[in-house]
Formats: structure tokens, C-alpha cells, sequence
């Protein structure tokens, strides 16, 4: 079975600060992985994804992510947060080699950015 | 473009009534639909999954139910509720495993 571990429950910057959100996952197979955001008041939505190639992709509004197979891990970062950011962030995993789909989250993190 | 739609946005039920949630998806053909529940301050809890249209899969043994009556509609249901079904729910479509999910907006339920 898959499980995803967000290291911080709430982290809050001052904006122009560098973010670095932790994310560890535990499958034993090949993996997509995924970053989700949800923007008070709004939706979930996809923010970011990796399921092969280059294991630094980036996504929507600056953000990007780094999967380093030998760590398990997939951080997603920023190198300059706005006040806009503030939101909660999810960590997502799948298998591949399967046709479900069904993605393993983390408890999620909520990031607070101060103006 | 692909769309879903969720609905009701909230609902509040007596203990012991029935469900019906539904869920519906455009602009796209055979997705992978999930219902998901979301706690206050956990992550998101898949409840069921399906591939076509009548093939249901169920993660976590509980008071609810699904169906795929459609291609593109899903319902999740209970004959009767308990206070533990209260919750965030959310429905979310995927063509492939890669593809990453698309979610609705999510229906509050709250039992009393």
C-alpha cells in the first residue's frame, strides 16, 4: 500500500521568503506524484505533477518540485512566496502501471503568508 | 473543455435518513471517476474508485455505497446515515493514472 508523509501541518512565511514544502512517500513501484493547492474559498486543483523524465518540473505560479528517487521524496518549492500563496498544499501519489488511478494524499500543509 | 459538476454544495440530514450524492463529468469519454472524504486538517480519504460504467471499487468498509449508472455519472449513497458520516466529500475525475485528478467543489455534509 502507498502512504504519503507531510513533514509541516502549518508553516507561515513572510512573503518574498523561499518556500520548501517536505513530502515522503512509501511504494515500492514506479510512481506518479503529484502537488495539489487549495486556495481559500476555491477548489482543489492541480498544481504540479511528475510521472517521468525530468525530475524537476515545474508548474502554475513559479512553483516546482524536485522527485529524488533514492530519497522517496517529492519537495515542492518557491523561491519567492506572495501573499496570494496562502492556501492549503497536498502531496498526492499514484501507481503507474495501472489503469484505477487512485491516488494516496497527505494530511496536507497549510501555508500562511504574511504581507 | 471538461467540466464536473457536484452537487448539493451542503446538506443537512437527520441520523438514520438516506444519501444520494451526485456527480457528473463533460467533455470527456470513459474517465476514471473516485469519491474522496475529507477531514478537518487530514488529507483527502478515498472512499471508492470506478474504471466504466458499473464497476464500482471500495476502499474503506463503511456505511456508504456507489454507482456508475453512466459513463460520466457517479453517485455515492447510504440507506441510512450516521454522525460519523459527516464530513467533506468530493468527487474527482482522471483519464489516466499520470493525468492527475480534476475535482469537483465538494459537498458538506453534516448529520445531526
Amino acid at each position: 500500500a502507498q502512504s504519503v508523509s507531510q513533514h509541516n501541518h502549518h508553516v507561515i512565511l513572510s512573503e518574498a521568503a523561499s518556500l520548501e514544502l517536505g513530502c515522503n512517500y512509501s511504494y515500492g513501484g514506479t510512481v506518479n506524484l503529484f502537488w495539489y493547492v487549495q486556495y481559500p474559498g476555491q477548489h482543489l486543483q492541480l498544481l504540479l505533477k511528475y510521472f517521468s523524465g525530468d525530475p524537476l518540473v515545474k508548474g502554475i505560479k513559479g512553483f516546482e518540485a524536485e522527485f529524488i528517487k533514492s530519497k522517496f521524496s517529492f519537495n515542492l518549492r518557491k523561491p519567492s512566496v506572495q501573499w496570494s500563496d496562502t492556501a492549503e498544499y497536498f502531496c498526492a501519489v499514484n501507481a503507474q502501471n495501472t489503469n484505477a488511478g487512485k491516488s494516496t494524499f497527505g494530511d496536507g500543509t497549510t501555508l500562511t503568508v504574511k504581507p | 473543455s471538461q467540466t464536473i459538476h457536484q452537487w448539493p454544495a451542503t446538506l443537512v440530514q437527520p441520523v438514520g435518513s438516506p444519501l444520494s450524492l451526485e456527480c457528473t463529468v463533460e467533455g470527456t469519454s470513459n474517465p476514471n471517476l473516485y469519491w474522496y472524504r475529507q477531514a478537518a486538517g487530514r488529507g483527502l480519504q478515498l472512499l471508492f474508485y470506478s474504471v466504466g460504467i458499473g464497476q464500482i471499487s471500495s476502499e474503506v468498509p463503511q456505511n456508504l455505497s456507489a454507482s456508475r449508472p453512466q459513463d460520466r455519472q457517479f453517485i455515492l449513497s447510504s440507506k441510512k446515515l450516521l454522525l460519523s458520516d459527516s464530513g467533506f466529500y468530493l468527487c474527482a475525475w482522471s483519464l489516466q493514472a499520470g493525468y492527475g485528478y480534476t475535482f469537483g467543489s465538494g459537498t458538506r455534509l453534516t448529520v445531526v
